[in-house]
């Protein structure tokens, strides 16, 4: 069955550097989303993407966060000067369809994002 | 900021009970997820209900979506310690928006 890919499984990283965190959705799927959960918190929505474009973020994805989808296959979100609460899980998920169409969104297994 | 209540946060059962989880909000969802999570791994889809009233079985799990799309409950039946995890109701809004809205989940234990 596919499935959304994410790399690396755990990244650790210096406070104030920039991250940037890889995603393979589904190959037919056209709308991606990141999100985040903090430890011991539920899941968060940053950001969805499509057609090249963001569609919609939420209050947390600020100017310190990007998204990128730099060839055909690979959907990434940039983090920079980052911070100790940005420690987290980090989920991509992807769909085939949108929202009209009601189709459930797919989520990767994530990346977890350790700030030190 | 939409806020999606899930109940009970935690629930521990013996083996062979039956037991139901809610998830509520105090706004109209135009679809709902319920996903299931293990430690260390990402949400994985159990079903999705758009239609109010609608219900949707997946073995012993039933799944209920509210008549108002307000509200949604998930019942499983003579639970097995299989069924031990983490369980998320997630929701869309609408209205263009598409972003999920997540509860904080059910821990749920079913003990041999």
């Amino acid at each position: 069955e596919p499935e959304v890919t994410q790399t690396p499984s755990h990244q650790v990283t210096q406070m104030g550097q920039e991250v940037i965190l890889r995603c393979v959705p589904i190959s037919n799927h056209l709308y991606f989303y990141w999100y985040r959960q903090i430890l011991g918190q539920k899941v968060e929505f940053l950001v969805s993407f499509y057609n090249n474009e963001i569609s919609e973020k939420s209050e947390i994805f600020d100017d310190q966060f990007s998204v990128e989808r730099p060839d055909g296959s690979n959907f990434t979100l940039k983090i920079r000067s980052t911070k100790l609460e940005d420690s987290a899980m980090y989920f991509c998920a992807s769909k085939g369809g949108p929202v009209t169409l009601n189709q459930p969104q797919h989520f990767g297994d994530g990346t977890r994002l350790s700030i030190l | 900021t939409q806020l999606l209540e899930q109940s009970p946060q935690f629930l521990s059962i013996q083996e062979g009970e039956n037991l139901t989880v809610y998830c509520n909000s105090s706004s109209v969802f135009s679809s709902l997820q319920w996903y299931r999570q293990e430690p260390g791994e990402g949400p994985v889809l159990l079903v999705t209900v758009v239609t109010g009233g609608e219900v949707k079985k997946l073995k012993r799990l039933t799944f209920q979506f509210g008549d108002a799309r307000k509200d949604s409950s998930l019942h499983i039946t003579a639970a097995q310690p299989g069924d031990t995890g983490l369980y998320l109701c997630a929701g869309v809004y609408g209205g263009g928006a598409d972003g999920l809205t997540f509860g904080k989940g059910t821990h749920l234990i079913i003990q041999p």
